[in-house]
């Protein structure tokens, strides 16, 4: 079956410090793959999304390279804020027939402090 | 431009008991996607509901059940609450035939007792 492993956490960093998220992948198919960012107290915002092998997301200072040969979609950033605190989840979406379903991993959550 | 909607935000509710929420889906989506997110952990896929239809089914018991109106929105039912049930319930809405991704809605949060 389809599967998204995440780094535990909690992952703490200072402010400006660099940023990595592991995030790796079991799937059947070609699937798309996202990085959802959670605030506390509210629902998921899509961060940043790529479609095929190669294809680099970006946002808000975030990146994600879709690495099929190492199954990893790694979410990095080079200088996070006290704003970046939150829970970020990768996940993978593929299409069967007319549906489609996301699988998520755990989530990871990031405190960053001053 | 409201995004999703969903109704009630919180709810307390006695084991044995039934639930209905609700979820309103953005404007122009027309596909509406389920998910129980149990307290620190991802979110788990329910169901996913187009064209009024349930399209595509997570592992989730017949005590989970959904519907789909003629206006997209869409309603998740649960009877035979357990204490297990409880949490956050994410509601997500798309567009059947595009490539943009979901857009999520803020949650409802159960609790059973």
């Amino acid at each position: 079956g389809n599967s998204v492993t995440q780094m535990e956490g909690p992952v703490t960093l200072s402010e400006e410090a660099f940023l990595t998220i592991n995030c790796t992948y079991t799937a059947t198919g070609y699937p798309s793959l996202f990085w959802y960012v959670q605030y506390p107290g509210e629902g998921l915002q899509l961060l940043l999304k790529a479609t095929k092998a190669d294809d680099k997301g970006s946002n808000k200072g975030f990146e994600a390279t879709y690495r099929k040969e190492t199954t990893s979609f790694h979410l990095e950033k080079g200088s996070v804020q006290v704003s970046d605190s939150a829970v970020y989840f990768c996940a993978l979406k593929i299409r069967t027939g007319t549906a489609s379903k996301l699988t998520f991993g755990t989530g990871t959550r990031l405190q960053v402090t001053l | 431009d409201a995004g999703v909607t969903q109704s009630p935000t919180h709810l307390i509710k006695t084991r044995g008991q039934q639930v209905t929420l609700r979820c309103s889906p953005k404007s122009g989506h027309d596909t509406v996607s389920w998910y129980q997110q149990a307290l620190g952990q991802g979110p788990q896929f329910i169901f996913q509901y187009y064209e009024e239809e349930e399209r595509q089914r997570g592992n989730f018991p017949d005590r989970f059940s959904g519907h789909q109106f003629p206006n997209y929105s869409s309603e998740l039912n649960v009877n035979a609450l357990l204490l297990g049930d409880s949490a956050l319930y994410l509601c997500a809405s798309s567009v059947q035939q595009g490539s943009r991704g979901y857009t999520f809605g803020s949650g409802t949060r159960l609790t059973v007792v």
